[in-house]
């Protein structure tokens, strides 16, 4: 069975550029999260889907991020303009669902750069 | 406030050794936990969850334990192989489904 697949693995832009983050999770699963991981730190939920729909966005700096998951398969977060504390490990993960001792499987996530 | 707190925040042994992991939490209501390794350039890879009632999880050398009471969990390695150098996070998981991850622990295991 595939694990969630993120690309690119590695990006590195400029301040106030663009970018964006691909993800696909494993097949079947209706939950995708985004979480933002800083250096020697945990993980931090930005957004969480259940199918298409973003159920819990509250911690996603909406000035400057969007996400979006078309179809309820895969998703896109992107980050317009970026700046330099957006430098990170963006990680991806998916479960069957929501809630309860469901597993999350997460991608090796995108490390983001910004100079 | 909803926190998880791990100690040591590194340690290193050496290869054989075993050692201890320590989780404390204030997390409330409490649904589960979770104990996650996460390998330099890696996303995390689970390792056990627990429920509110199971008291200790196996996963090969990996054993957690979990003190809902005291509201603190460990995780304990037994002969340590240099493939367990990572990230150990501790991870708990609110009844809103919002998991709270630890800042983890940082283990070198040197030959």
């Amino acid at each position: 069975e595939a694990g969630v697949v993120q690309s690119p693995r590695y990006k590195i832009i400029e301040k106030k550029q663009p970018v964006a983050f691909w993800c696909n999770p494993i097949s079947g699963h209706n939950t995708l999260y985004w979480y933002r991981q800083n250096l020697g730190q945990g993980p931090e939920l930005l957004i969480r889907y259940e199918n298409e729909e973003a159920v819990d966005d509250s911690q996603l700096p909406k000035d400057r991020f969007s996400a979006e998951r078309l179809k309820g398969v895969d998703s896109t977060l992107k980050i317009q303009p970026a700046e330099l504390g957006d430098s990170a490990v963006y990680l991806c993960a998916s479960s069957l669902e929501a809630g309860g001792p469901h597993e999350q499987y997460f991608g090796p996530g995108t490390r983001l750069t910004v100079t | 406030k909803n926190q998880v707190e791990q100690s040591p925040q590194s340690l290193i042994i050496l290869e054989g050794k075993n050692c201890t992991l320590q989780c404390n939490y204030t997390v409330s209501p409490f649904s589960n936990l979770r104990w996650y390794k996460q390998d330099t350039g890696r996303g995390p890879v689970s390792l056990t969850i627990m429920t509110f009632s199971e008291n200790t999880k196996s996963n090969g050398r990996y054993t957690a334990t979990l003190d809902a009471d005291t509201k603190q969990s460990s995780l304990h390695i037994t002969a340590s192989q240099l493939s367990d150098s990572a990230s150990y996070i501790c991870v708990v998981s609110a009844n809103t489904d919002k998991l709270i991850f630890g800042t983890g622990t940082r283990l070198q295991v040197f030959p």
